[in-house]
């Protein structure tokens, strides 16, 4: 089971590019979020999208947006990275509310010269 | 003030003690808290969940939860070297949206020493 595919798992852009980090997962969830990681933080939700076809901002949504393409596909796009979007990201999904239980990707770390 | 706080450690235990992780929150609207643990350049996985008062034991781990105080703990018994990780406290406001929207400390450095 491939669970929560995130891609790229690196990358290292220029201040004021664009990049789309790419999310799906095969285990027919609902739910789906986008989290950032930077040391001492914690993880920070940046959006999620509840269902098909809706998207919410979560904490920290400025300089980011993001789509719900389908079921499994939701990308997250950085359109003038910034040094501060230096970070780690994580895709996460979930079904369950009760037990809170968040599928995690492997994290894309993203670094903005 | 960051509404889930935990002490960022490294909290180091020998091999063998009782690990003890706090966490204090500060929404009293919170129902439901988690625990994740997240292996060196890993991404988290979901070790225990509770949302009622009282301990909550789940073989050598059991969390811990006071609404009252609005704090939760995790307990880790007969720690191994195996345990050494983050430990990140999470909390969930449900809300009219579907979904987890959890709220995450900053986590604290388990080191369990051999």
């Amino acid at each position: 089971n491939a669970g929560v595919t995130q891609t790229p798992k690196f990358q290292v852009l220029k201040t004021g590019q664009s990049m789309t980090l790419q999310c799906a997962q095969d285990m027919n969830h609902n739910s789906m979020y986008w989290y950032r990681q930077d040391p001492g933080m914690g993880l920070r939700l940046i959006y999620y999208s509840a269902s098909e076809g809706t998207t919410d901002k979560g904490e920290v949504p400025n300089g980011y947006n993001v789509s719900r393409l389908n079921k499994r596909e939701f990308s997250l796009r950085l359109e003038s990275a910034a040094p501060s979007q230096t970070s780690v990201y994580f895709c996460a999904s979930s079904e369950d509310r009760e037990t809170g239980e968040l599928f995690f990707g492997e994290g894309s770390r993203l670094t903005v010269l | 003030q960051k509404e889930v706080e935990q002490n960022s450690g490294p909290l180091s235990v020998p091999e063998g003690a009782i690990a003890s992780l706090n966490c204090t929150y500060s929404d009293r609207g919170s129902q439901s808290f988690f625990w994740y643990r997240q292996y060196s350049g890993k991404s988290p996985e979901l070790i225990m969940f509770i949302y009622s008062n009282g301990d909550k034991e789940d073989g050598r781990f059991t969390a811990q939860l006071n609404k009252a105080s609005q704090y939760v703990s995790l307990l880790i018994r007969d720690s191994q070297p195996s345990d050494s990780a983050t430990y990140l406290c999470a909390v969930n406001i449900l809300t009219n949206n579907a979904g987890n929207m959890l709220t995450f400390g900053g986590g604290t450095r388990l080191m369990v020493k051999p």
